[in-house]
């Protein structure tokens, strides 16, 4: 079963703060097929990194994606009010008898 | 592209859940493939399945004997049923699009509809 163990579970910080938001894959994952989305209360997930670094269309510089293999990062490079919300990271592909998309449990981000 | 959901509300245990997806701003003839991605508090997020506009379909192996996906093309939309619903079915489902041929490139959900809430209960 491949599983996406996103750490930590919440992240307690202040506006103008640098997050850093983990993303471990129990087994090795195509770069290209790695993504991360944003989720606010009441809201559905929101694209913001595809391709584990490429940042999608109206999403903020301050937003960066980076890792390999079994280890991915989101980066908030200065928290603002608007960015406290749910974080997923979510992967593509696998075996027939897996899912095609696996999703991590999601780490919050709040003030 | 917009999607919006639409279901039931609130259905008895071993009923049939029925879920719509309508979509628009994008033609219907383009390489796309529909998603069905629930989300309850005890389970997180799950893919469900989806469903090209070809009717080449792909189902979670978890769900595979009670789901069942379809396609509109005259109407803009696709269709989830789910048989045999129990109190574990209770979530919010969305339907997200995935470009076609993705595999050779970068696959992602995007965008995402607002989603519908399923209680399923007595």
């Amino acid at each position: 079963e491949f599983v996406l163990t996103q750490s930590p579970g919440t992240l307690s910080l202040s506006p103008g703060e640098r997050a850093t938001l983990s993303c471990r894959a129990s087994q090795t994952v195509h770069s290209r097929h790695l993504s991360w989305y944003q989720q606010k209360p009441g809201q559905a997930p929101r694209l913001l990194i595809y391709g584990a670094s490429s940042r999608a269309t109206g999403i903020p510089d301050r937003f960066s994606g980076s890792g390999s293999g079994t280890d991915f990062t989101l980066t908030i490079s200065r928290l603002e009010l608007e960015d406290f919300a749910v974080y997923f990271c979510v992967q593509y592909g696998g075996s027939p008898d897996s899912p095609l998309y696996t999703f991590g449990g999601g780490t919050k981000v709040e003030i | 592209v917009q999607l919006e959901e639409s279901g039931p509300g609130l259905l008895k245990p071993s009923g049939t859940l029925s879920l719509t997806c309508v979509f628009s701003g994008e033609s219907i003839s383009n390489d796309n493939w529909w998603n069905w991605i629930r989300q309850s508090p005890g389970t997180g997020l799950e893919w469900i399945g989806e469903i090209h506009n070809s009717g080449a379909i792909k189902y979670n192996p978890s769900l595979r004997t009670r789901a069942r996906l379809s396609v509109d093309k005259s109407n803009y939309k696709s269709t989830l049923t789910l048989s045999s619903v129990t109190a574990a079915d209770t979530a919010i489902y969305y339907c997200a699009k995935a470009k076609g041929g993705c595999s050779a490139n970068s696959c992602s959900l995007d965008p995402w509809g607002q989603g519908t809430l399923v209680t399923v209960s007595s």
